[in-house]
């Protein structure tokens, strides 16, 4: 079975500085899908950014960049010159490539944004 | 575009009482997913529809919860009777196809029974 491991529950960031959100997971598949979700207060589930696994390159949005390591099942979420509206917690997802009700969540990190 | 909508955005209810919670997906998306999340489980797949149809409901806790979609801009998601044990935020999401796309959230349902 696949499972996805956020090690950090809770995380701290001063304003404008850089914060890593870390996520490993374990499968046997070579291919499938990984992706970060935000949920801010108003409880919305909101798409950070995607990565491919067959994709060498890390995925980037704006501020949120990943460090995608195939080979050690890690996939971290890096957030610079971090906002006060980027406190939320940050669910790290899975999902096998031809499954789309197989999407698996880590257990979330809460991230604190400080002024 | 509106995103996925869901209503209500809260309800309380008492033990025994039937629920029904309500979904519209993004226009054109084929695939439809009920999540529920909880403290002590975090995110879990209820049930998921393709083209109205349900595919897959092996994450339906049990027979109190019942899921339909009537057609491809609606779905429901019934419980009864209701428990105190059933009280969790519910989410609606909505994907583009089953293989590749990726899911979209809607606010959720905060339901408390007492």
């Amino acid at each position: 079975a696949q499972t996805v491991t956020q090690s950090q529950p809770e995380m701290s960031v001063q304003e404008a500085e850089t914060v890593t959100l870390s996520c490993t997971y374990d499968t046997s598949e070579s291919d499938y899908y990984l992706f970060w979700y935000k949920q801010p207060p108003s409880r919305q589930m909101i798409l950070v950014i995607r990565q491919e696994a067959y994709k060498q390159q890390n995925a980037t949005e704006n501020r949120f960049s990943v460090n995608f390591q195939k080979a050690a099942k890690s996939f971290s979420l890096k957030i610079s010159d971090s906002q006060l509206g980027d406190a939320a917690m940050y669910f790290c997802a899975y999902r096998r490539l031809y499954n789309n009700n197989d999407m698996r969540f880590g257990a979330g990190t809460r991230l604190t944004v400080k002024p | 575009d509106a995103g996925v909508i869901q209503s209500p955005r809260h309800e309380v209810t008492e033990m025994g009482q039937e629920v029904t919670l309500r979904c519209k997906p993004i226009s054109g998306h084929n695939s439809l997913f009920w999540y529920r999340q909880t403290m002590m489980r975090g995110l879990e797949l209820l049930i998921y529809f393709n083209n109205n149809v349900p595919i897959d409901d092996s994450g339906m806790p049990e027979d109190r919860f019942s899921a339909k979609m009537p057609n491809a801009s609606f779905s429901t998601l019934k419980i009864q009777p209701s428990e105190p044990r059933d009280s969790a935020v519910y989410f609606c999401a909505s994907s583009p196809t089953t293989v590749t796309d990726t899911q979209y959230f809607g606010p959720g349902t905060r339901l408390t029974v007492l």
